[in-house]
């Protein structure tokens, strides 16, 4: 079974620029999960799909973070505009019940 | 209070050492819990999930404790292929909480 792809592996960008992240799940999964992981921090949950519906969002920086998933497969990341602070490993996961989760390796974004 | 808090590292033992990690979560509503192991720049990856009957996987056994709220992943004779962070993890409604990760270095 193909595994969670992710794209780029890696980013940098200047302050206030705009980055973009793509996650395409393993088939068949209806749950997506965004993670943010900071050096040294374990991963902090951004965004749960199921299927193209935002399930939780509340930790989710609204401000400047947007996420979709419009035809309930693949899924993309934004930041807009970036921060010195948003230097991290943007990860993505799905699922297909509680406890079935697999990761992609990741995109590591830093922002200069 | 963190919802997931994991021993501070780094463990540094040698080859065979047993070690052990603990950590305590805060929401007693949680559903099912976990061990990740996570390699330096890799994603993280299911190591074994914690029953209340306790669960062992060769080297590796893993207890939680619901009334503590406590969850503990033992590793016996130590290899030196062990080394990385161990991520506790608690699932909360469908979505995993994760620890902040204790590193482990086992040396020869």
């Amino acid at each position: 079974e193909a595994g969670v792809a992710q794209s780029p592996r890696y980013k940098i960008i200047e302050k206030r620029q705009s980055v973009a992240f793509w996650c395409n799940p393993i088939s068949g999964h209806a749950t997506l999960y965004w993670y943010q992981q900071i050096l040294g921090q374990g991963p902090k949950l951004l965004i749960q799909f199921q299927n193209n519906g935002v399930v939780d969002d509340s930790q989710l920086p609204k401000d400047r973070f947007s996420a979709e998933r419009l035809k309930g497969v693949d899924s993309t990341l934004k930041i807009q505009p970036a921060k010195l602070e948003d230097s991290a490993v943007y990860l993505c996961a799905s699922s297909t019940s509680n406890y079935g989760y697999t990761f992609g390796s990741g995109t590591r974004l830093t922002v200069v | 209070r963190k919802e997931v808090e994991q021993d501070p590292g780094p463990f540094n033992v040698p080859e065979g050492a047993t070690v052990a990690f603990n950590c305590t979560y805060s929401n007693s509503a949680s559903q099912s819990f976990f061990w990740y192991r996570q390699d330096c720049r890799k994603e993280p990856k299911l190591l074994m999930s914690v029953y209340s009957s306790g669960n062992e996987d060769g080297r590796f056994t893993a207890q939680l404790n619901r009334a503590s709220q406590y969850i503990s992943l033992l590793i016996r004779d130590s290899k030196l292929s062990d080394s990385a962070t161990y991520l506790c993890v608690v699932n909360q409604g469908g979505k995993l909480i994760f620890g902040q990760g204790t590193e482990l270095s086992v040396k020869p």
